[in-house]
C-alpha cells in the first residue's frame, strides 16, 4: 500500500523554466491538497480539491495551476518558476475535506 | 485570516519526562484538530485527531481539546529521544486545514 506518491523528489529549475509536480493516492480518498512548506512558516495551501471535477485555491495559488487528473491524481504546475518558488512541496490526500490528511514524500525544488 | 499558533520552541526535556506542546486557533466554528510530527528532511505524520471537547489518548500520546479557550494540546508520556521531532497543530477553518509553524521538540537522553 504505497499511500501517496509524488515524483520527482528532488528538482532545480532555471528561472522561467516550467515543471509539473505529479501526485497519486491509492487510499480512494475524495480530497487532494498541494501545500508548500518554507523554513519558519510552516505548511501554507496552495490548492486543494474537494472532490474529483473540483480545484480551488487555497492560501497562496499566485504562479501555480493544477489539475485533478482523476480520483486517484492531482497534478500541480509552475508555468514560470521564480525563486520564489523554492520551497518543499507536499501533496496530501483525506477521505473527506474535514478529515485526516496522509502526506506524501515531498519535493524539493530549487529555482535558481 | 485564520491562524493557528505554536511556541516555535525548541521545547527540551529529560528522557522520560512529559512532554507539553500547546496550540491556539482563531475561529470558534473549527470542528477537527489534528497533531503531526515531522522529523528532519521527512514528511508529516498523523499522530492524533480530536473533534470534541475533553482528552482523547493513543498510548503515550493524550491531545486535549477545549473549543470555549480555543486551545488543543498534545502531551508526550514517557519522552523518547526518537520523539525529537517538530510537531505541527493543524485546524480545520471551513473545510481546509490550516497548520501552524509547528515546535521542535528535543528529547535529552
Amino acid at each position: 500500500n504505497a499511500g501517496v506518491t509524488q515524483t520527482p523528489k528532488f528538482q532545480v529549475l532555471k528561472t522561467g523554466q516550467s515543471m509539473t509536480l505529479q501526485c497519486a493516492q491509492d487510499m480512494n480518498h475524495n480530497s487532494m491538497y498541494w501545500y508548500r512548506q518554507d523554513p519558519g512558516m510552516g505548511l501554507r495551501l496552495i490548492y486543494y480539491s474537494a472532490s474529483e471535477g473540483t480545484t480551488d485555491k487555497g492560501e497562496v495559488p499566485n504562479g501555480y495551476n493544477v489539475s485533478r487528473l482523476n480520483k486517484r491524481e492531482f497534478s500541480l504546475r509552475l508555468e514560470s518558476a521564480a525563486p520564489s518558488q523554492t520551497s518543499v512541496y507536499f501533496c496530501a490526500s483525506s477521505e473527506h475535506m474535514n478529515t485526516e490528511a496522509f502526506f506524501g514524500q515531498g519535493t524539493r525544488l530549487t529555482v535558481v | 485570516q485564520k491562524e493557528v499558533e505554536q511556541n516555535s520552541g525548541p521545547l527540551s526535556v529529560p528522557e522520560g519526562a512529559i512532554a507539553s506542546l500547546n496550540c491556539t486557533y482563531s475561529d470558534r466554528v473549527s470542528q477537527s484538530f489534528f497533531w503531526y510530527r515531522q522529523y528532519s528532511g521527512k514528511s508529516p505524520e498523523l499522530i492524533m485527531s480530536i473533534y470534541s471537547n475533553g482528552d482523547k489518548e493513543d498510548g503515550r500520546f493524550t491531545a486535549q481539546l477545549n473549543k470555549a479557550s480555543q486551545y488543543v494540546s498534545l502531551l508526550i508520556r514517557d519522552s523518547q529521544p526518537s520523539d525529537s521531532a517538530t510537531y505541527l497543530c493543524a485546524v480545520e477553518y471551513g473545510n481546509k486545514l490550516v497548520f501552524g509553524a509547528g515546535t521542535i521538540l528535543r528529547v535529552k537522553s
